[in-house]
């Protein structure tokens, strides 16, 4: 909900151009994690960061702690990369940690 | 590795009947979650074990919701008289080390639950 923000809501991308996408927190958070599920509604986790970046492949995830965001930077899209990218903060709680998730960005590679 | 297993993959009752979720979480991980996916509400937490233990049920609605985790390799999320409301897809999710160091999250395919 309002406490993981992600932008855009829905992202078209013509097959080998690059983009980013982006949530903001307005909770303390210490992990970030990004998840991408796909048509048939599989949940693949693509990265999981505390402060800093890392990359895998054509994918560069960022956090920035201090801030309170964190960007996913898409290279050389695919028809492949098409679903919705999820981004989920772990929110510390008097009970335990759990994932707060985004809403999504649904995105669309064409050929 | 199967990974995280979740059975049966769809699941349809009648308005009032019970539904019984299952999850089987990846060998060897100590925290099981449950999610619900919705397209109004996205996806909103429910409550995780860890080590078996309930640690977290703040997102289970407080009447007819209950879920239990008897031993290591099995979890299971269970509503009462089913309402069309609770129509969803119910995700399941296991982490290694959730709490301590290694906390990346892995999803089971989900249950689509359908109450006529």
């Amino acid at each position: 909900g309002d406490q993981v923000k992600q932008s855009p809501s829905a992202l078209s991308l013509q097959e080998g151009t690059n983009s980013a996408l982006r949530c903001n927190f307005s909770i303390a958070t210490t992990t970030v994690q990004w998840f991408l599920q796909n048509p048939r509604g599989s949940l693949m986790n693509l990265f999981y960061l505390v402060p800093g970046t890392k990359e895998n492949g054509r994918l560069k995830s960022t956090f920035n702690s201090k801030e309170s965001y964190s960007t996913l930077h898409i290279r050389d899209a695919q028809l492949e990369d098409s679903g919705t990218y999820f981004c989920a903060a772990e929110a510390r709680g008097s009970s335990g940690n759990k994932l707060i998730f985004g809403i999504g960005t649904l995105l669309s590679v064409k050929p | 590795n199967a990974g995280v297993i979740q059975t049966p993959r769809h699941k349809v009752t009648g308005k009032g009947q019970e539904a019984t979720l299952w999850c089987e979480p990846i060998s060897g991980h100590s925290a099981v979650f449950w999610y619900r996916q919705t397209i109004v509400q996205g996806l909103e937490f429910l409550t995780y074990f860890r080590n078996q233990a309930p640690i977290d049920d703040s997102g289970m609605p407080k009447e007819r919701f209950s879920a239990q985790m008897p031993n290591q390799s099995h979890s299971t999320l269970k509503i009462q008289s089913t309402q069309p409301q609770d129509s969803a897809v119910y995700l399941c999710a296991s982490s290694l080390d959730w709490g301590i160091s290694n906390e990346r999250l892995f999803f089971g395919h989900g249950t689509k639950l359908s109450v006529l």
